[in-house]
This record gives structure tokens, C-alpha cells and sequence, in this order.
């Protein structure tokens, strides 16, 4: 079936450098895409999303960028902060399955200070 | 404003029994969706709820399933419990429940099937 993946697992980082987590969707249907942050304990927490007509998003410390011709996602999250060490996950709103969302395994990331 | 909330937060339950999960959504929010999370198989959809109709299902057998009420709460049944049940079982709400519309998650039941 479609899934979205992640490139790595584990990302470890030093707090104030910038982290880029990535991901690689397969499906060409999607059309939406959104950026969640799990802690440990809780349950996942919006972060940030995209839409298929645009190529990047910027918010607070965070921009999403989208490269549709080789389905790739991005995180980028500037002077990463301890606070920041949780895991990430993509995930894909195909446009013909309504709200449903497809999530990628996640990456985790390691802020040392 | 009050997150999504689920009840109860941890459950532990044997194989053959069944088991109702139940979830709370944002106050004003309408569609309410479930997530099963295991280390395995990651984040995936279980089914989706707007205005007490089933509007999306997932890939998961029909032990799974839910219902919602007219106040918008939600609950999730899981009858013939078996051992790979055991996950964290999420829902998450969002307003109007339109295509890319944002998806609050709750914290989460965990259930642990022996």
C-alpha cells in the first residue's frame, strides 16, 4: 500500500544548531501534508502542514519545504532547543480518502545541550 | 479551550475480552478520528466519525468499531481482544471535518492485551 517513510530514524543535534528531519512520500495523490512532534507520553502535537500548490511554509523556528517532482518532505527547525527532542512524523493526506492521514514511522531527535 | 481528551489513559485487559475507549473532542469540533499507534506498524487509521456517521474506514478488521453521539464524543470498541491489540489508541478532532483541515490528537489510551 502507499505509505510515507523517513529517511532516518535517529537525528542527534546540539541545541542551538538547525535540524532538518526529511521524508519521502510515494503516493502522487497526496495533497496535503502536515508535520507532527510526539513527546514521550503524549499524543501527537501539529506542528506544522503544507499544501500540494505550494513549496514551502514558513512558522515559527519551523519551515516545511515540498519538492513534488521527487515527492520529498522536509523539516527544518532553527536553533533547536532541548525542548525540541521528541519524535517527528510526515504525514499525507491522500486526496481521494477524506481526512484519513497516512503517517511515516518518525524520526527522533536528540537535542544535547 | 480544553485539548481532546481520552478515557481511560491505560487499560489492561486478556485475550477474548472486549474493551470501549472513549474520546472527547474540542469543544465546537465535529469530526473525530481514531489512530492506533504500535512500535510495528507505527500511526494508522482506524475509521473516522462526523455528525454520528462513519464517513472513512480503515484496513482493520471488523472487531474494530466506533460510534459517535450527538455531542459530538466518540467511543471505540475492540470485542475478541487479541495480544497484538495491545497499542496506543489515539483520536483526534478537528473542526469541520473537511480535507486539510488541522487534526488535534488527544493523549492517547494505551492498551495492553495479556
Amino acid at each position: 500500500g502507499e505509505s510515507v517513510g523517513l529517511h532516518l530514524p535517529t537525528l542527534s543535534v546540539q541545541e542551538g544548531d538547525n535540524s532538518i528531519i526529511n521524508c519521502a512520500y510515494s503516493n502522487s495523490a497526496s495533497d496535503y501534508f502536515i508535520w507532527y512532534k510526539q513527546e514521550s507520553g503524549k499524543g501527537p502535537q501539529f506542528i506544522i502542514d503544507i499544501r500540494s500548490n505550494m513549496d514551502k511554509r514558513q512558522g515559527q523556528r519551523v519551515t516545511v519545504l515540498l519538492n513534488k517532482t521527487v515527492k520529498h518532505l522536509s523539516l527544518q527547525i532553527a536553533a533547536t532547543q532541548p525542548g525540541d527532542s521528541a519524535v517527528y512524523f510526515c504525514a499525507e493526506n491522500l486526496r481521494q480518502a477524506g481526512t484519513a492521514l497516512i503517517f511515516g514511522k518518525g524520526t527522533t531527535l536528540s537535542v544535547s545541550s | 479551550k480544553a485539548g481532546v481528551t481520552q478515557t481511560p489513559r491505560y487499560l489492561i485487559k486478556t485475550r477474548g475480552q472486549q474493551v470501549t475507549l472513549s474520546c472527547s473532542p474540542i469543544s465546537g469540533h465535529r469530526s473525530v478520528s481514531w489512530y492506533q499507534q504500535t512500535p510495528g506498524q507505527g500511526l494508522q487509521f482506524l475509521f473516522e466519525y462526523f455528525s454520528e456517521t462513519q464517513r472513512n474506514k480503515g484496513n482493520f478488521p471488523g472487531r474494530f468499531s466506533g460510534r459517535q453521539f450527538s455531542n459530538s464524543r466518540s467511543e471505540m470498541n475492540v470485542s475478541t481482544l487479541e495480544l497484538g491489540d495491545s497499542a496506543l489508541y489515539l483520536c483526534a478532532s478537528s473542526l469541520g471535518g473537511r480535507k486539510q483541515e488541522t487534526q488535534y490528537f488527544g493523549p492517547g489510551t494505551r492498551l495492553l492485551v495479556l
